[in-house]
């Protein structure tokens, strides 16, 4: 069995600055992934980031990146110089076989 | 590559009704997954498909579900006999199976069929 808990319903970040979501897990697994996704309103869930459990070295995308912390069951996300674009909901997902989503964090960008 | 797609995209059914909502993958996946989600909350996982054969089914897909996956490329939900709960977004995933039934790789999302019970 997997869980995955956000402990952060909402969250707002000015327009270039930087936020970080966080996100832990919980899995019997030894093999899995890590994802955050995105969801805009109304549009469909896009993925931002994918983490490897076995690999230490975090995964970057452009201007997103995580902080994996394998031992602490930690996975969170870092934007970087924020976009207006970058509001949406966030789900942080756990994989094995099938994915695992957490609760969601919705992020709000101002200008 | 077109992506993920499924039809349709609302649905407004009465009590009582079957509906059917099919989902085609991105060619040459040969994983197929089913999420339900409700307002406000994260997909919730339903079942999922190995080419043909349906692998895994969720507690959460009672026997008023039924999916299919006839020739293991498009997939059928069929919802029989709906209930108001039953009104939720049904999610379509699909994934290549890069570890030959073991994890499942970065899944891909279709916009989702937004089904209504009055």
């Amino acid at each position: 069995a997997q869980t995955v808990t956000q402990s952060q319903p909402e969250m707002s970040v000015q327009e270039a600055e930087t936020v970080t979501l966080s996100c832990t897990y919980d899995t019997s697994e030894s093999d899995y992934y890590l994802f955050w996704y995105k969801q805009p309103p109304s549009r469909q869930m896009i993925l931002v980031i994918r983490q490897e459990a076995y690999k230490q070295q975090n995964a970057t995308e452009n201007r997103f990146s995580v902080n994996f912390q394998k031992a602490a069951k930690s996975f969170s996300l870092k934007i970087s110089d924020s976009q207006l674009g970058d509001a949406a909901m966030y789900f942080c997902a756990c994989s094995a076989r099938q994915l695992t989503f957490g609760s969601g964090t919705q992020l709000t960008v101002l200008p | 590559d077109t992506g993920v797609s499924q039809d349709p995209r609302h649905k407004i059914t009465k009590r009582g009704q079957n509906v059917t909502f099919r989902c085609d993958p991105i060619s040459e996946h040969n994983r197929l997954y089913w999420y339900r989600q409700t307002l406000g909350q994260g997909p919730e996982f339903l079942t999922y498909f190995q080419n043909e054969a349906q692998l895994e089914k969720s507690r959460l897909l009672s026997d008023r579900f039924s999916a299919e996956r006839p020739k293991g490329s498009f997939s059928t939900l069929e919802i029989q006999r709906t209930e108001q709960g039953d009104s939720a977004m049904y999610l379509c995933a699909s994934s290549p199976d890069v570890f030959q039934g073991g994890i499942a790789d970065t899944q891909y999302f279709g916009p989702g069929t937004r089904l209504t019970v009055l």
